[in-house]
């Protein structure tokens, strides 16, 4: 499967636990962005990332939440300490480092966040 | 504020007919456009790109672009039942995309 994979498809934690998403791009991408979607809402761009570096975080709540891209390995959006408000689908998207088609974004099945 | 507005509907078409959905941003130096669609409770598959004004036709879908007037729209030809679903417009600012709400497309057969 060449597509952009997520981990877990759903995932339910407490008020005040840490969830951890991962994304693994499509393969011969490198460029990582994050979008979450809540209820009846639109998609909003959360962070974007290459491989080791932090692009643009712009989307990003100030607190509890990060987002690394190590060399090895998949993506990883992290939240600590969960609240309810958090509850949401959150997207990957990958896209092909060429310069002339940095938009075309594939996105990922998506993990549906769930705090109780 | 980067903006993207689109009709929520629903918009019903009958099977077989011309599906028109339209999308307006608000930044008139966007140089790319993207039409995605979302089933309910699935993620967005991208469908449709276009950078130049113009007409971009790919199998039933044609994208439209005019820049001057900051308008983007999607038609489907032949709508078929399969083509209910939620169609996002994105627009590319910087280093992402910022999406509309949404208009969710109904084909009745």
């Amino acid at each position: 499967n060449a597509g952009v994979m997520q981990n877990p498809r759903h995932l339910v934690r407490r008020r005040g636990q840490e969830a951890r998403l991962r994304c693994s791009p499509m393969k011969g991408h490198s460029h990582v962005y994050w979008y979450r979607q809540l209820p009846e809402e639109g998609l909003k761009f959360m962070v974007y990332l290459q491989k080791e570096n932090i692009i643009d975080e712009s989307g990003m709540p100030k607190e509890r939440f990060s987002a690394e891209f190590p060399k090895e390995g998949p993506s990883i959006l992290r939240i600590q300490q969960v609240v309810r408000g958090d509850s949401a689908a959150y997207f990957c998207a990958s896209s092909h480092p060429d310069r002339t088609t940095p938009y075309e974004q594939y996105f990922g099945p998506g993990t549906r966040l769930t705090v109780t | 504020q980067k903006e993207v507005e689109q009709n929520s509907g629903p918009l019903s078409v009958p099977e077989g007919a011309i599906a028109s959905l339209n999308c307006t941003y608000s930044d008139r130096g966007s140089q790319s456009f993207f039409w995605y669609r979302q089933y309910s409770g699935k993620s967005p598959e991208l469908i449709m790109f276009i950078y130049s004004n113009g007409d971009k036709e790919d199998g039933r879908f044609t994208a439209q672009l005019n820049k001057a007037s900051q308008y983007v729209s999607l038609l489907i030809r032949d709508s078929q039942p399969s083509d209910s679903a939620t169609y996002l417009c994105a627009v590319g600012y910087g280093n992402k995309l910022v999406f509309g709400a949404g208009t969710i497309l109904r084909v009745k057969s």
